[in-house]
């Protein structure tokens, strides 16, 4: 049961252009959504995070954006460069119940020089 | 400042067999989640262990246990390996209750033959 859902599975954006990747979630629960980014051979690191109570939160070139009652979020990444290049994740959570986070399947963003 | 270290970072493994996993947290961190992360899939949350106990569990058979001690670091268990249980089992480690200072480790690749 997918509670957080990757549709795209890959991505490719010329660099300086706009990325942008989606994430879609069933459990209206979830009150805290996180993204991560993920190089070969490394773990996950974090990226950027948004409360539900908010609809949008911004670090540099990141913005993640929440409308809850799409259950929908997205990544946005202007401009694009080509240390961007790697999986994404997105990752929910319910407030309070500790660490314990749903994961999407990841799209992999290419961004050519 | 040592980030989230596991070992051993590749296994192979027959079926019915058992592993062991380790993981030494980020200094300072006293809190460990373990994920599985199947080919083509996102994390999915095993267990996180706090002060040396089992907090939170996700939807995975007792096969998969677990162990917290003194300094932090952990193990997990997998008894009666079965094929599918060959993926790559992420560490993180965080301070209880911060949603956002999850580090991950770079995981342990098992392959169950």
């Amino acid at each position: 049961d997918q509670q957080v859902k990757q549709n795209s599975p890959s991505l490719s954006v010329q660099e300086g252009r706009i990325s942008i990747l989606n994430c879609d979630y069933t459990n209206s629960m979830f009150d805290y959504f996180l993204w991560y980014k993920k190089y070969p051979a490394e773990g996950p690191t974090f990226l950027i995070s948004i409360s539900s109570i908010k609809d949008k939160n911004e670090d540099g070139r990141f913005t993640v954006f929440l409308n809850k009652s799409a259950k929908h979020l997205s990544l946005h990444i202007v401009p694009s460069q080509p240390g961007d290049s790697a999986v994404y994740f997105c990752a929910a959570s319910v407030s309070n119940t500790g660490n314990q986070f749903y994961f999407g399947t990841g799209t992999s963003l290419t961004v050519i020089p | 400042d040592a980030g989230v270290t596991q070992s051993p970072t590749h296994l192979i493994k027959t079926r019915g067999q058992q592993v062991t996993l380790r993981c030494s947290p980020k200094s300072g961190h006293d809190t460990v989640s373990w994920y599985q992360q199947a080919l083509g899939q996102g994390p999915q949350f095993i267990f996180q262990y706090y002060e040396e106990e089992e907090r939170q569990r996700g939807n995975f058979p007792d096969r998969f246990s677990g162990h917290q001690f003194p300094n932090y670091s952990s193990e997990l268990n997998v008894n009666a390996l079965l094929l599918g249980d060959s993926a790559l089992y992420l560490c993180a480690s965080s301070l209880v209750g911060d949603q956002e200072t999850q580090y991950f480790g770079p995981g342990t690749r098992l392959l169950v033959l």
